[in-house]
């Protein structure tokens, strides 16, 4: 019940095109729902995050659509560039107790240029 | 400021041989984290410690120990390492609150059990 299902495992899109990647939970007791960005050798870091307050955020080029009757969400990357070549996480964190956040398996994003 | 950081950055040990992997952060936070990285498996939570002088256990606690040794500094030690424990090492931090969200990860350790 713990678990955040993510997919695809990898993705290959062109330069310019639109990146998605999909999450889905089981526990309604996550109330935070980040997605990490990490390239090669170095440590993930937040991208972009959302509650389940509200239905989509956007940052740039970077949107979360969250649909919290079907406990999905997911990211999109409009016009994706090579230099988001990189492992993206989804994660959401349990209401209750330390800042513990559940990660998905992790997509390996490449973008052709 | 530094942020997270950790040592080593790699390391082989051989099974049986324990090792101390060292994680620091000078942001002042209350929490930290250490999580291992496997392929396919996303970031799994090994331990956590909310505040100085506590740690609990998350997902995948067996074969490792924690000390939180004061405000600053994590460390994690495997006792007697064995080759299901090869994988990278995350130290990450972050506040506490309801506003204040983000965990820092620190550059990983990459460690090989043979």
């Amino acid at each position: 019940q713990q678990q955040v299902k993510q997919s695809p495992q990898s993705l290959i899109v062109q330069k310019g095109g639109i990146s998605i990647i999909n999450c889905a939970y089981e526990n309604t007791a996550f109330d935070y729902f980040p997605w990490y960005q990490q390239f090669p050798g170095k440590g993930p870091a937040l991208l972009i995050a959302i509650r389940p307050d509200v239905s989509e955020k956007k940052e740039g080029r970077f949107t979360i659509s969250f649909n919290k009757s079907a406990k999905q969400f997911s990211l999109h990357i409009m016009d994706s560039q090579p230099g988001d070549s990189a492992t993206y996480f989804c994660a959401a964190r349990l209401i209750q107790g330390a800042q513990k956040l559940v990660f998905g398996q992790g997509t390996r994003l490449t973008i052709n240029p | 400021n530094a942020g997270v950081t950790q040592t080593p950055k790699f390391q082989v040990l051989k099974t049986g041989q324990s090792m101390t992997l060292q994680c620091a952060q000078d942001m002042n936070h209350n929490s930290m984290y250490w999580y291992r990285q496997d392929p396919g498996m996303g970031l799994r939570l090994i331990y956590y410690s909310a505040s100085e002088g506590t740690t609990d256990k998350g997902e995948v606690p067996n074969g490792y120990n924690v000390s939180r040794l004061n405000k600053r500094e994590f460390s994690l030690r495997l006792e007697s390492a064995a080759p299901s424990q090869t994988s990278v090492y995350f130290c990450a931090s972050s506040e506490d609150g309801p506003i204040t969200d983000t965990q820092y990860f620190g550059p990983g350790t990459r460690l090989t059990v043979l």
